[in-house]
């Protein structure tokens, strides 16, 4: 079946701009979770879905950063007056189940280059 | 908190040569442990994983193991092949609260040379 699917591949910005990234995860997945990936370093959770339940935004690094997600269905992370710090791929996955056990399945990503 | 520390790279070996990427874990509890590799040009995918302490993950001839007296989960392959070119990230997963996401170490690139 189709895998998780992210848009756009890549997005190049200018400093003080918005953007907004989306993410269509595995049909029936109920979690859904957005990561970062900086150059270099590992990846960085920011913020995970499941179901109806209120999200969890413990790892958003900034007020600037904002996640919605209609029921178990697509997500879009917006980030606003984008700076070049926030340069990075944004990874997103989804499992069936937010249970230890569970894998997650990741997307190809978001490359984005804040100018 | 929780946290994973794995060895860094880049790590560069021949091809049939025997491969160890060390991985250690902080976790209260009992974390699920799993090790993902992002091939080139490609997205992060799972290799393999263990949910509880002594089990044995293994998947492509790489294998790993849950130790809870070490806290470690290294990752082993006996004879790597130039197609096993990538980095490799291990990761660590609770249930419950706030800490449902993956806790993932720094990535450990490697590269075989035929």
């Amino acid at each position: 079946g189709a895998g998780v699917s992210q848009s756009p591949s890549n997005k190049v910005t200018e400093k003080g701009k918005d953007v907004e990234l989306r993410c269509d995860p595995i049909s029936g997945h109920t979690a859904l979770y957005w990561y970062r990936q900086r150059l270099g370093q590992g990846l960085e959770f920011l913020i995970y879905f499941q179901g109806n339940s209120a999200p969890d935004k413990s790892g958003l690094p900034s007020d600037r950063f904002s996640a919605e997600r209609t029921g178990e269905s697509v997500s879009t992370l917006t980030i606003q007056r984008t700076q070049q710090e926030d340069s990075a791929v944004y990874l997103c996955a989804s499992s069936p189940f937010r249970q230890a056990q569970e894998t997650q399945y990741f997307g190809p990503g978001t490359r984005l280059l804040v100018l | 908190g929780n946290s994973v520390t794995q060895m860094e790279g880049p790590v560069t070996l021949s091809e049939e040569a025997f491969l160890t990427i060390n991985c250690t874990y902080t976790a209260t509890g009992y974390p699920s442990l799993f090790w993902y590799v992002q091939y080139p040009g490609e997205g992060l995918q799972l290799l393999l994983k263990a949910t509880k302490a002594d089990d044995k993950g293994s998947n492509k001839g790489f294998e790993a193991t849950y130790r809870k007296e070490t806290t470690s989960f290294h990752l082993e392959k006996g004879s790597v092949q130039v197609s096993d070119s990538a980095v490799y990230f291990c990761a660590l997963k609770h249930y419950g609260g706030s800490q449902g996401n993956l806790i993932f170490g720094k990535g450990t690139k490697l590269s075989v040379k035929p």
